[in-house]
């Protein structure tokens, strides 16, 4: 499975873009990028998934260069209510494997 | 209407115990998992279910057995308790075991080993 790696803390204030890169330098050609945002004592939610190029929905965009060994997920403006731990995934099939997350702390 | 539902969201036993967590989805999901999430925050899958069939068992002590009576439930039963069961139990569903279905998790079972 591929190992991705993301900073383990980042600092925002609001109404700021925040950009969250994540690398995974060993991706396979089946392999799927996903985040997951995590709240205290809740479950992850799905934010967005892509392949390739790039993938806008209400809630974020997601950036992926050609080679696709990285990717940078995009929150626009975000809020007090930002505040959680992003987790990147790449796996094949329904295999999730979570690493440690980023826990984006967004102040006033 | 709460689409995975676990219970209980609590549960303080004693080590060496019997106990189970039931995990119902109202989405119409084929597919249901079990993860389990340490006190570092990194969450592991245990189980992985698709119409009520075991398809994905990790590594995980035979004291943990997954029942999945139909396919919007699937249990946990987990026996003879041990200090490192203590975690957060999360359930979740997908639609299908596709690497673009996204997975639907609940709020998780805290389950403390005294």
């Amino acid at each position: 499975l591929a190992k991705t790696t993301q900073p383990i803390s980042m600092d925002s204030y609001e109404g700021q873009e925040v950009n969250i890169t994540c690398s995974h330098n060993n991706i396979a050609t089946n392999d799927y990028i996903t985040w997951y945002q995590q709240f205290p004592s809740q479950g992850p939610r799905f934010i967005i998934q892509g392949y390739k190029t790039k993938v806008t929905n209400e809630v974020a965009s997601l950036f992926i260069p050609a080679d696709r060994k990285s990717s940078t997920l995009s929150l626009p403006r975000v809020s007090l209510s930002d505040t959680a731990v992003y987790y990147c995934l790449v796996n094949p099939g329904n295999m999730l494997t979570f690493g440690g997350g980023t826990r984006l702390m967004v102040k006033p | 209407d709460t689409a995975v539902s676990q219970t209980p969201k609590y549960l303080v036993t004693q080590m060496g115990n019997d106990k189970s967590i039931k995990c119902e989805q109202n989405l119409g999901h084929d597919t249901m998992y079990w993860y389990k999430q340490d006190s570092k925050k990194f969450l592991k899958i245990m189980f992985s279910y698709n119409n009520k069939e075991l398809i994905i068992n990790e590594t995980v002590p035979n004291r943990f057995s997954p029942k999945s009576p139909d396919k919007a439930h699937l249990n946990l039963h987990i026996n003879s308790l041990e200090l490192g069961d203590s975690a957060v139990y999360f359930c979740a569903s997908s639609r299908g075991q596709g690497a673009n279905q996204p997975q639907h998790f609940g709020d998780g079972t805290r389950l403390s080993i005294l």
